[in-house]
């Protein structure tokens, strides 16, 4: 089956760098994405990996191993407007987009 | 730049009813989506459609319809509501049918009693 795995809720302290990973099981694989959603908003697109490695962003950067299935969203520097939800995404074989839960990220003062 | 609109904002509908959830784009993308979001579920995906006239079916699209007469619109309708249909509904856009990044609107909140 298809799966996308990422943790339910952390917390990080402002102006401290956190790593948010996602682990996918999709049929083929055509890119790995990741959202931010503020609560009561709409998903917003912040990086698309297809190829192994690390794409930086500005303050964001995200990495992709397709070999173990595994990415992770680096973010640096956290402010408070950072506090809302990620969501991982994998494109299967489908060219369709399977999605994880989100992970909820609580920015501390 | 408009992007995406949905409408409603929100509804409250009575079980058995019917109703139409209406999402337009303005940037000519070829490819539009629908979501429902819940709480402790990633976004699933309801109907698609990679072009106009086109249309396909998604992860959960039992007892909901779609249309695609032209590139800007593509409306959502469940036909008999139930309760179960309570959820987020997010219309999304992307310039092609394939893995590309998608621009979502900004949500119906609908609630069946």
């Amino acid at each position: 089956g298809q799966n996308i795995d990422q943790p339910t809720e952390m917390t990080a302290t402002e102006g401290a760098i956190v790593q948010i990973n996602c682990t996918y099981q999709t049929s083929g694989f055509n890119g790995l994405f990741w959202y931010q959603q503020h609560a009561g908003e709409a998903p917003t697109f912040l990086s698309y990996n297809v190829l192994d490695g690390l794409e930086e962003k500005g303050r964001f950067s995200s990495f992709l191993s397709r070999s173990k299935g595994y990415s992770y969203l680096l973010l640096k520097e956290l402010q408070m407007k950072d506090s809302a939800s990620y969501l991982c995404a994998g494109g299967d074989s489908n060219y369709q987009l399977i999605w994880g839960a989100g992970t909820k990220l609580i920015i501390k003062p | 730049t408009a992007g995406i609109t949905q409408a409603p904002t929100s509804q409250i509908l009575a079980a058995g009813r019917s109703m139409t959830l209406r999402c337009t784009q303005d940037m000519r993308h070829n490819a539009m989506y629908w979501y429902r979001q819940d709480l402790g579920l990633g976004l699933r995906l309801i109907h698609y459609s990679n072009t106009a006239g086109t249309t396909g079916k998604g992860e959960v699209p039992d007892g909901y319809s779609v249309s695609r007469a032209n590139t800007d619109d593509f409306p959502l309708t469940l036909a008999s509501a139930v309760p179960s249909q309570t959820s987020v509904y997010f219309c999304a856009s992307s310039d092609s049918g394939g893995v590309d990044e998608q621009f979502f609107g900004p949500g119906t909140r609908l609630t069946v009693l």
